[in-house]
């Protein structure tokens, strides 16, 4: 399983973009690039999942280069309710994988007024 | 997407004790886990729930401390035995359906146990 390095905290304003960027260099062909979004007391929740390209669904946009080694989280217009702590992870979770998902630290994400 | 509910949400405990935590989805799956979080801290995952068969530890948990059932596709139950302070986490469990066309893994609301 490849392992992931993201920026530990990210401090923003209400309004605003937020791009979080995740390096994987070892990710292999077979991996998918996944972001969960973790509040206080809760459990993770799927945000957003792509393989190359980019990905975009109602709450976020996935942007993964040629390379793959690298990939970066767009929330657009942040709200204070998106305070939170995001996870990228990557693996191949296809059927006959194993399913583990390795969870680094996070990034830490404060919104402020 | 699964929904996957807990019991108990939380619970506090006497250090020498048992609790068994409870997950159920409300479909069947072919993937469970098991993760333990403490405090400030990243998930970790304790083991794979397996269906029918003994549960798939990941290094540093073992079978006498987290005994996990799985009876079928839609439950599996994790079992902190002999309980300590140390083992005051937020326990969560989380399925997969690589059946599905996203392969995503869907988490529960999390067991919060404090041992006193």
């Amino acid at each position: 399983l490849a392992k992931t390095t993201q920026p530990i905290s990210m401090d923003s304003y209400e309004g605003q973009e937020v791009n979080i960027t995740c390096s994987h260099n070892n990710i292999a062909t077979n991996d998918y690039i996944t972001w969960y979004q973790q509040f206080p007391s809760q459990g993770p929740r799927f945000i957003i999942q792509g393989y190359k390209t980019k990905v975009t669904n109602e709450v976020a946009s996935l942007f993964i280069p040629a390379d793959r080694k690298s990939s970066t989280l767009s929330l657009p217009r942040v709200s204070l309710s998106d305070t939170a702590v995001y996870y990228c992870l990557v693996g191949d979770w296809g059927s006959g994988n194993t399913g583990k998902l390795i969870f680094g630290q996070g990034t830490t994400l404060q919104v402020k007024p | 997407s699964a929904v996957i509910s807990q019991k108990p949400s939380r619970d506090i405990c006497q250090r020498g004790t048992s609790l068994t935590i409870q997950c159920q989805v409300d479909s069947q799956v072919t993937m469970m886990f098991w993760y333990r979080q403490q405090p400030g801290q990243s998930l970790t995952l304790i083991a794979t729930a397996n269906q029918g068969s003994e549960a798939t530890y990941e290094s540093g948990f073992v079978i006498d401390k987290f005994p996990i059932s799985r009876p079928n596709l839609t439950f599996s139950t994790l079992t902190v035995s002999n309980m300590s302070p140390e083992d005051s986490s937020i326990y969560l469990c989380s399925v997969l359906n690589p059946l599905t066309s996203t392969d995503t893994q869907y988490f529960g609301p999390g067991t919060r146990l404090t041992v006193l």
